[in-house]
């Protein structure tokens, strides 16, 4: 099955800069999926992308997935303390129904 | 409230005692699934159910057990517990996936420590 993998683990952020959090797969993928889990809570479903070179926007949020459908990426414009938190990917292969997350990405704000 | 529940939501074991994690969702949804969190290492797939009676497994199955006897009901079962099944498990539930899996729903978690 794929292994997917996410850079960086941790991303401590300035309040109001910018940052990027990238998610690699061994293999091609069907789709991406995004999570976000607040400290203490449960993962939460954010998006989905599941054509080649696909981009969605939800307000500061700009997920990419790439032309090839391995790779990802989630960019956060204007952070703010309510990011806080980790965020996943998690990908499955064509007609594979095992869905693979990568290890995260922390997110820290200094306000 | 549609929503996936999960019990115990935390539990103190000791090792080769069996124990039950109950799931439950009130979705309707065919795909039903576990995973396991340890830190740096994300979400790890350790079962799924695409449906009643139907179960395969996923990237961590070993020393695990699960059932799909009704279509809203995904126990865990745990025969013999050791200390590396220490971790935070989650169960989750989507749509039944026809080209890919749909996004989960997520329980809130259930934290188990086996001494």
């Amino acid at each position: 099955g794929q292994q997917v993998m996410q850079i960086p683990q941790y991303q401590h952020v300035q309040e109001g800069e910018d940052f990027t959090t990238y998610c690699n797969s061994s293999t091609t993928l069907s789709n991406i999926q995004w999570y976000k889990q607040r400290p203490g809570g449960h993962p939460v479903f954010l998006i989905q992308l599941v054509k080649s070179g696909e981009v969605k926007k939800q307000k500061r949020l700009t997920f990419q997935f790439g032309e090839a459908k391995k790779n990802s990426s989630l960019h956060i414009t204007a952070t703010q303390t309510t990011d806080v938190g980790t965020y996943f990917c998690a990908g499955s292969g064509s007609n594979d129904y095992k869905l693979s997350f990568g290890a995260g990405t922390t997110v820290t704000v200094r306000a | 409230e549609a929503q996936v529940t999960q019990n115990p939501r935390y539990l103190i074991t000791v090792t080769g005692k069996k124990l039950t994690v109950t799931c439950s969702q009130n979705m309707n949804h065919e795909y039903m699934s576990w995973y396991r969190q340890d830190p740096g290492l994300g979400l790890r797939q350790i079962y799924y159910s695409m449906n009643v009676e139907v179960t395969d497994k996923g990237d961590v199955p070993e020393g695990y057990k699960v059932s799909r006897k009704e279509k809203r009901n995904f126990p865990l079962i745990l025969e013999s517990p050791s200390p590396n099944q220490t971790s935070l498990y989650f169960c989750a539930s989507s749509l039944v996936p026809v080209e890919w899996v749909y996004e989960q729903y997520f329980g809130p978690g259930t934290r188990l420590t086996v001494t």
